[in-house]
């Protein structure tokens, strides 16, 4: 049972450099999301999808961007790294209804990212 | 606008001690509550989950917790703890359809 996949665990940029945190799940999950988790704050979200081609924003949205062209994947982009956005990131996935008893959050096991 | 505090931001015990995490939440709405546990290295995983009826809530390796709707409280107990319970605890709120809000996490450590 794979659940979700983040891929890479770890990355160190360069501030104003690009990349693409990966994320996959494989339970047929409508509902994925991207967190941020940083000391003494929790978990943060950051955008979400309850579906192919439907995306929308989350508490802290700024600075990055995800597209969601298949069930399985939802990439997120940052376009130009700041050292704010150093972080551990977290994929979550789960069925729609969020809240009913058949829809727990799954965690991928995170990214952790550095901007220099 | 929800919110979650957790209000303990480290909760040091000895083994096989009753331990409580706390955790208040604040919405003007019906609310599902939820804690999640997060061990060194790996993402969170649900240990509870109150969505409705029974105010006190039974969830994975022996912990429990209550739902206190008049002191919007959803407190995280467990009579017995064991090293292997180290770890960082959040207590978490739907706030609606498609929304987790959580708390900035209470990080147990127990003892020998």
């Amino acid at each position: 049972n794979a659940g979700v996949t983040q891929t890479p665990k770890f990355q160190v940029l360069k501030t104003g450099q690009s990349m693409t945190l990966q994320c996959a799940q494989d339970m047929n999950h409508e509902y994925m999301s991207w967190y941020r988790q940083d000391p003494g704050m929790g978990l943060r979200l950051i955008h979400y999808s309850v579906g192919a081609g439907i995306t929308d924003q989350g508490e802290v949205p700024n600075g990055y961007n995800v597209s969601r062209s298949t069930t399985e994947d939802f990439p997120l982009r940052l376009l130009s790294a700041a050292p704010s956005q150093t972080s551990v990131y977290f994929c979550a996935s789960s069925y729609v209804e969020l809240g009913t008893a058949n829809s727990p959050l799954h965690f991928g096991n995170g990214t952790r990212l550095t901007v220099t | 606008a929800q919110s979650v505090t957790q209000l303990d931001s480290q909760v040091p015990v000895f083994e096989e001690a009753p331990v409580e995490l706390r955790c208040n939440y604040s919405s003007s709405v019906s609310v599902y509550l939820f804690w999640y546990v997060q061990y060194p290295n790996q993402g969170l995983q649900l240990l509870l989950k109150y969505l409705s009826g029974s105010t006190l809530v039974k969830g994975i390796n022996g912990f429990e917790a209550e739902f206190n709707k008049s002191q919007t409280s959803f407190h995280l107990r467990k009579p017995s703890v064991h090293i292997s319970d180290t770890a960082e605890y959040f207590c978490a709120v739907s706030v609606g359809y498609n929304k987790l809000i959580f708390g900035a996490g209470t990080r147990l450590a127990v003892h020998p």
